[in-house]
């Protein structure tokens, strides 16, 4: 979507390999979202970053799973160990006043 | 906590038929509400959005009425298209829960000819 661009597209990995997903949006957005969408599921929410904070990581499914931001702007979210249960669509969204925009997502499949 | 719960799909009509996908949501106070849509091979995109109730959100020939009595968002059409077909998913958002978005499981629609 416009203003949010992710990398890889697509990204298949090994079981047990270590991952990083990255967000990069347009610049004047203080909150940035990390969202799952496997499979038949709906959107998963796992963390929300405020700057470079994050004040709810409660959606991070284990420990194997963190995320930074920098300089207010780049995220990336690294998982640990991958588990084939981590395949998804891993999205990241801006926050606008009233809505969220989104990035097209990264494809994971954990083989 | 704050949740959506959305119709299950999928739905399957044809060309100019009559939309509703239910959704009803669960929060304290007043969130703002929306419809976002994925297009397939796309990305979500945001569709229609209410912010405060009786408000009426509208986009592309789709509506949703902020009802708070009955705390529902369903979304309509009066006459669907093929290329309506995609995933549509209902949410809200509420401040005090830091900004993020809550989703529905999201409803799959396909549009016959």
């Amino acid at each position: 979507g416009a203003g949010v661009s992710q990398s890889p597209s697509n990204k298949v990995t090994e079981k047990g390999k270590d991952v990083e997903l990255r967000c990069d949006p347009i610049s004047g957005h203080t909150a940035l979202y990390w969202y799952r969408q496997s499979l038949g599921q709906g959107l998963e929410f796992l963390i929300y970053f405020q700057g470079n904070s994050a004040p709810d990581k409660s959606g991070l499914p284990s420990d194997r799973f963190s995320a930074e931001r920098t300089g207010g702007s780049v995220s990336t979210l690294t998982i640990q160990r991958t588990q084939q249960e981590d395949s998804a669509v891993y999205l990241c969204a801006i926050g606008g006043n009233t809505e969220a925009f989104f990035g097209q997502g990264t494809r994971l499949t954990v083989v | 906590g704050n949740s959506v719960t959305q119709m299950e799909g999928p739905v399957t009509l044809s060309e100019e038929a009559f939309l509703t996908i239910n959704c009803t949501y669960t929060a304290t106070g007043y969130p703002s509400l929306f419809w976002y849509v994925q297009y397939p091979g796309e990305g979500l995109q945001l569709l229609l959005k209410a912010t405060k109730a009786d408000d009426k959100g509208s986009n592309k020939g789709f509506e949703a009425t902020y009802r708070k009595e009955t705390t529902s968002f369903h979304l309509e059409k009066g006459s669907v298209q093929v290329s309506d077909s995609a995933v549509y998913f209902c949410a809200l958002r509420k401040k005090s829960s830091g900004d993020k978005l809550t989703f529905g499981t999201g409803t799959r629609l396909a549009v016959r000819p």
